[in-house]
């Protein structure tokens, strides 16, 4: 158990839906990471939240969105959902700014889209 | 092409064996290289990592870093059943907050 934990662990929503997917980090982590997993693209950095601030954006599409929270939680936004949105969302969390090396995954997220 | 290339197998071994898994990159401003393992349905897990060059070992595991071919290793000795899962390469570059992923191999360790 990584101290990582995302919920909800399954989604299954229709094209054209909202969704909300939510992370807390491990305790004493300031940063939060959002990751897609997809079979053909592999795991890919979204977006990574620090303290409260956007820090840095990877291929995060104009629909998804997140923010982080006074209490260090995290949401990831996913609006007008299609089809090849369906994936595994991973949240990761790493006590600094800018640590690389030690992030640490929570369990998933799995969205299936319809 | 991809900055970070991993043949995603899947590679199928005897219990005992010695597994060399390999991903090729093509930034040379990489200098953080991590292997995580993700058993199916879970989340990736980081087995080990190092700075710039070198290798390192920790237990059964040893991480090669070869900067000059932008070739990193991960050997595996005596394979346990419980190795079984997808290995996944990553890297970083100094100051950087993302990682970037290979596809991941997926390992079976048959008993």
């Amino acid at each position: 158990d990584s101290g990582v934990t995302q919920t909800p662990k399954h989604l299954i929503t229709a094209t054209g839906q909202r969704v909300t997917l939510r992370c807390s980090p491990r305790s004493g982590d300031l940063s939060v990471y959002w990751y897609q997993q997809s079979l053909d693209q592999g795991l890919q950095f979204l977006i990574q939240y620090y303290n409260g601030e956007e820090r840095a954006k990877g291929n995060i599409l104009e629909r998804f969105s997140a923010q982080q929270f006074p209490d260090l939680h995290s949401e990831l936004n996913l609006s007008s959902l299609e089809l090849g949105d369906s994936a595994l969302y991973f949240c990761a969390s790493s006590v600094a700014f800018s640590q690389p090396e030690t992030q640490y995954f929570g369990p998933g997220t799995r969205l299936l889209v319809l | 092409q991809k900055e970070v290339e991993q043949d995603p197998g899947p590679l199928s071994v005897p219990e005992g064996a010695i597994v060399s898994l390999n991903c090729t990159y093509s930034n040379s401003a990489f200098q953080y290289f991590m292997w995580y393992r993700q058993y199916s349905r879970k989340g990736p897990e980081l087995l080990m990592y190092t700075y710039s060059s070198g290798n390192k070992e920790d237990g059964r595991f040893t991480a090669q870093v070869d900067k000059s071919s932008k070739y990193i290793s991960l050997f595996i000795r005596d394979s346990q059943p419980s190795d079984s899962a997808t290995y996944l390469c990553a890297m970083s570059v100094t100051g950087a907050n993302n990682l970037f992923f290979g596809t991941g191999t997926r390992l079976t360790v048959i008993p």
